[in-house]
């Protein structure tokens, strides 16, 4: 089973600050995809990425897969206290196994005014 | 367009009772799997749904059960109750099954306590 490392597990910022997370595994991944969990309600998918060394932005958010598809980061610029919440990133093949989605661990991001 | 609906969103249980979680995905959906969510274990993956029939189970004892429905409606079940059954049960949606390029579309979860 594909492990998926993330990093930090919490990260606790000033609002308008830059921070960056991290997701890394030992294999190679097909595909990426990155979630954002609120309290009390269920992940939300922000993007998903396939080629090795891709870049995708939204807004202020910017995903990159490592060239290898080995790793993969999100960067946020000027944080909001609307960003807090649970980051989440997954393999959409659950390494062998098909149509399971395998998670990493989280990172807990609280953003302060 | 609705989005993922899970019902109940809180339910309050007995050890060694049953339970049953229900979940409508978005219209059009025919792809339904479940994640158990704990602060210590994350999201694990419990099974998946494609066309009424489960495709793939995840690493949880047989007390755990699902079943998905000819209109892509689904129920998980839980008998035996235990304490560590205590988690928000998470449902999810797609067209297709994940690994074929699409994401999936989580409800709200239905947050269960064992007492």
């Amino acid at each position: 089973t594909q492990l998926l490392e993330q990093s930090p597990q919490f990260l606790s910022i000033q609002e308008g600050e830059n921070l960056t997370v991290y997701c890394n595994s030992s294999s190679v991944f097909s595909s990426l995809q990155w979630y954002r969990q609120e309290p009390g309600e269920g992940p939300v998918l922000l993007v998903t990425v396939v080629t090795g060394g891709e870049v995708k932005k939204l807004k202020r958010l910017t995903f990159q897969f490592g060239d290898a598809r080995k790793d993969s980061s999100l960067h946020i610029t000027a944080a909001q206290p609307g960003d807090t919440g649970l980051y989440l990133c997954a393999d959409p093949r659950g390494g062998t196994s098909y149509g399971k989605l395998t998670f990493g661990q989280g990172t807990i991001l609280t953003v302060h005014p | 367009k609705a989005g993922v609906t899970q019902t109940p969103r809180y339910l309050i249980k007995t050890r060694g009772q049953q339970v049953t979680l229900s979940c409508s995905p978005i219209s059009g959906h025919r792809s339904v799997s479940w994640y158990q969510q704990t602060p210590g274990q994350g999201l694990q993956f419990l099974f998946e749904y494609f066309s009424e029939t489960q495709r793939n189970k995840g690493n949880f004892p047989g007390r755990f059960s699902g079943r998905q429905f000819s209109n892509s409606r689904s129920e998980m079940n839980v008998s035996t109750l235990e304490l560590g059954d205590s988690a928000l049960y998470l449902c999810a949606s797609s067209l297709a099954p994940a690994g074929e390029g699409y994401g999936y579309t989580f409800g709200s979860g239905t947050r269960l306590t064992v007492v």
